[in-house]
């Protein structure tokens, strides 16, 4: 079983539009969630950090149950420039570990 | 705002050679890494490097791998002999000392996209 696991998409959606992904893993013993989002060639850039409570940064609001070992990234009002792919990551020790990322395209 | 540095952003080498990619991470942070994409594939860590020395490393990062901290601001990973499988875009990242956990602490650098032909 991966460690971090994604739907890979791609999610075609028009602007404007509500957008949800998903993510499951592995190791239980994982200590802190992200979203960050990657650029076609781009180094991944930190979306949000992921926590129990649920947290929301703008149009953006991100879930954690850690019972279910289930992350997700809901992003409302979809812009062109949310295009990207969105990648789930979890900690283990200091290393961080990524899903295969969920590739958006959002379309006029 | 502070960045991670690397260079070459591009680099082309004859399988077999050795490579040698540069990183200059932010200046107060304690925590360096590497990691590697493959062309499609997810983001895989390869070695974490804490107080001069290795403090953890994954499969990958067999031996013809190694990392260094040279001087006081470039950190360093050498491949001795690439081989075809090596190509792959490799991320410099640091992050703060107090909580390396954290993703808001870590920053990662442009990327060196290495190929070996």
């Amino acid at each position: 079983r991966k460690e971090v696991e994604q739907d890979p998409g791609p999610f075609n959606v028009p602007e404007g539009a509500t957008v949800a992904f998903n993510c499951t893993y592995s190791n239980s013993a994982s200590q802190s969630f992200f979203w960050y989002r990657q650029d076609c060639r781009k180094e991944p850039k930190l979306l949000m950090s992921v926590y129990s409570s649920g947290n929301e940064d703008g149009r953006f609001t991100a879930q954690l149950n850690r019972a279910s070992q289930y992350i997700s990234l809901l992003i409302r009002d979809s812009k062109l420039s949310d295009s990207a792919t969105y990648l789930c990551v979890v900690t283990n020790t200091d290393k961080l570990i990524f899903g295969t990322g969920t590739r958006l395209q959002v379309f006029p | 705002e502070p960045e991670v540095t690397q260079t070459p952003s591009h680099q082309v080498t004859q399988m077999g050679q050795e490579v040698i990619l540069r990183c200059v991470p932010i200046s107060n942070h304690l925590y360096f890494y590497w990691y590697r994409q493959i062309l499609g594939q997810k983001v895989e860590f390869l070695v974490s490097f804490y107080n001069n020395e290795i403090s953890e490393k994954s499969e990958i990062f067999d031996d013809q791998f190694s990392v260094e901290r040279p001087d006081g601001s470039n950190f360093t990973l050498k491949i001795r002999s690439t081989k075809l499988e090596d190509s792959a875009m490799y991320f410099c990242a640091s992050s703060e000392g107090v909580t390396p956990s954290l993703g808001n602490g870590y920053t990662f650098g442009s990327g060196t996209r290495l190929t070996v032909v």
